[in-house]
């Protein structure tokens, strides 16, 4: 494919429930971001890779998020025992740029999985 | 700590008037700014970045440190500029994160 592929596209958990969301960036794309994105607020930083080394996690809410790229291309964030709070569209995005280039490079994002916690 | 504010959640405007979708950010540094642009039914992407200091669809937007700002406008909206605007500032601390804004709703009416 040519863009960012996320999947599943809308996932309805049961409060206490795990779940795994998959992001399939663009081929070659070094840098991949996820983003949690509340109803009505901008995307806000989770975590960032640079490959297969998760460079930075400090935006993850809590200790029940995980994140994992262990080839370096596609990625999964996994939240355990998932609150009401949890609910929010999840947006993963790509950039052929790494961390320390001489500007920022464009971000590519997926269509998003909107996550709905009952 | 790096912030992007946005103070406007919706902008309603008719076709054919100006706009000023308002951004303004706080970082001690000398940041990255961009617009990112959502369409209905379509994913985020990009619609301009300071450093280029380009005209996209017929908007722009200029870096004003002084005031902290980076104002997106143009002339004369058309109806296919109703979309969700974020702004969004990358620090050279943060490599190529990106910290949005809130989002501002342009509706163009027609």
């Amino acid at each position: 494919g040519a863009g960012v592929s996320q999947s599943p596209r809308y996932k309805v958990a049961k409060r206490g429930q795990d779940v795994a969301l998959r992001c399939d960036p663009i081929s070659g794309h070094v840098s991949l971001f996820w983003y949690q994105q509340a109803l009505g607020q901008g995307p806000e930083f989770l975590t960032y890779f640079q490959n297969e080394a998760q460079l930075d996690k400090s935006g993850l809410p809590s200790d029940r998020f995980f994140a994992e790229r262990p080839e370096g291309s596609v990625s999964t964030l996994k939240i355990q025992r998932t609150q009401q709070e949890d609910s929010a569209v999840y947006l993963c995005a790509s950039s052929i740029l790494a961390k320390g280039a001489s500007t920022t490079g464009e971000l590519f994002f997926g269509e998003g999985s909107r996550l709905t916690v009952l | 700590a790096q912030r992007v504010t946005q103070p406007e959640k919706l902008l309603s405007v008719f076709k054919g008037a100006p706009v000023e979708l308002k951004c303004n950010y706080s970082y001690s540094g000398s940041p990255e700014l961009f617009w990112y642009v959502q369409y209905s039914r379509q994913r985020l992407q990009l619609l301009l970045r300071h450093i280029s200091r380009e005209s996209i669809k017929g908007f722009t937007a200029d870096l004003n440190k002084g005031e902290t700002s980076f104002h997106l406008k143009k002339p004369f909206a058309q109806e296919e500029d109703s979309a969700m605007y974020y702004c969004a500032l990358s620090s050279n601390n943060a490599g190529n994160m990106l910290t949005f804004g809130g989002g501002t709703r342009l509706m163009v009416k027609p």
